[in-house]
């Protein structure tokens, strides 16, 4: 089975502070995501990554980075966290062809920021 | 407009009744349409997928697709409390990216 594996579960981080959220994959796909989930808005793309150091904004990519220097890991960071950055932030990874039947989702990881 | 439009709910379903659950979509050169469950503090699981137009059974779930009125609907027959969750539409859009709705909460009543 694919796993995608988020480092944190929950974290609780104060507003200013650097924040690391760590993903990594076992299925050597080429694509990796960072989402953010919040009530009443699904899911919103933050950005994405097809290969190793290459990076793509996706819809809300304003106060976050990422760096994937290796095809299993890909980073998403908030360089300085604030209060509506506080949500639920899934990674995720697929195939080179995204499909909504090849893309795996990791467990989440709850960020609270105050 | 949003890509991809849900109803928000709770949509409550009495116990063995049928839940309905809509979606619609902008970009009219999608191709592929996708229904996840996601259980509260969960990750989304994948349900149904479904191509063309028409219906799609697996089980106690039909995706029913519209192209033609860009319209996507998911049918839960004989709903059970375990039903009860999050249920996301998700559309492969014309760039190749997955747009998902915001989700619509359903509610099975024993």
């Amino acid at each position: 089975d694919v796993k995608v594996t988020q480092s944190s579960r929950y974290l609780v981080k104060r507003t200013g502070e650097k924040v690391f959220l760590e993903c990594v994959q076992d299925m050597d796909h080429e694509n990796m995501f960072w989402y953010r989930q919040d009530p009443g808005l699904g899911l919103r793309l933050i950005y994405f990554s097809y290969d190793v150091k290459m990076k793509e904004k996706g819809d809300i990519p304003e106060g976050y980075s990422v760096s994937r220097e290796k095809k299993e890991r890909f980073s998403l960071i908030l360089e300085s966290a604030s209060t509506n950055q506080t949500s639920m932030y899934l990674c995720a990874s697929s195939p080179i062809v995204i499909s909504g039947n090849t893309i795996y989702f990791g467990e989440g990881s709850w960020l609270t920021v105050v | 407009q949003k890509e991809v439009e849900q109803n928000s709910g709770p949509l409550s379903v009495p116990e063995g009744a049928i839940a309905s659950l809509n979606c619609t979509y902008s970009d009219r050169v999608s191709q592929s349409f996708f229904w996840y469950r996601q259980y509260s503090g969960k990750s989304p699981e994948l349900i149904m997928s479904i191509y063309s137009n028409g219906d799609k059974e697996d089980g106690r779930f039909t995706a029913q697709l519209n192209k033609a009125s860009q319209y996507v609907s998911l049918l839960i027959r004989d709903s059970q409390p375990s039903d009860s969750a999050t249920y996301l539409c998700a559309v492969n859009d014309s760039w190749g990216k997955l747009q998902f709705g915001a989700g619509t909460q359903v509610v099975v009543t024993p």
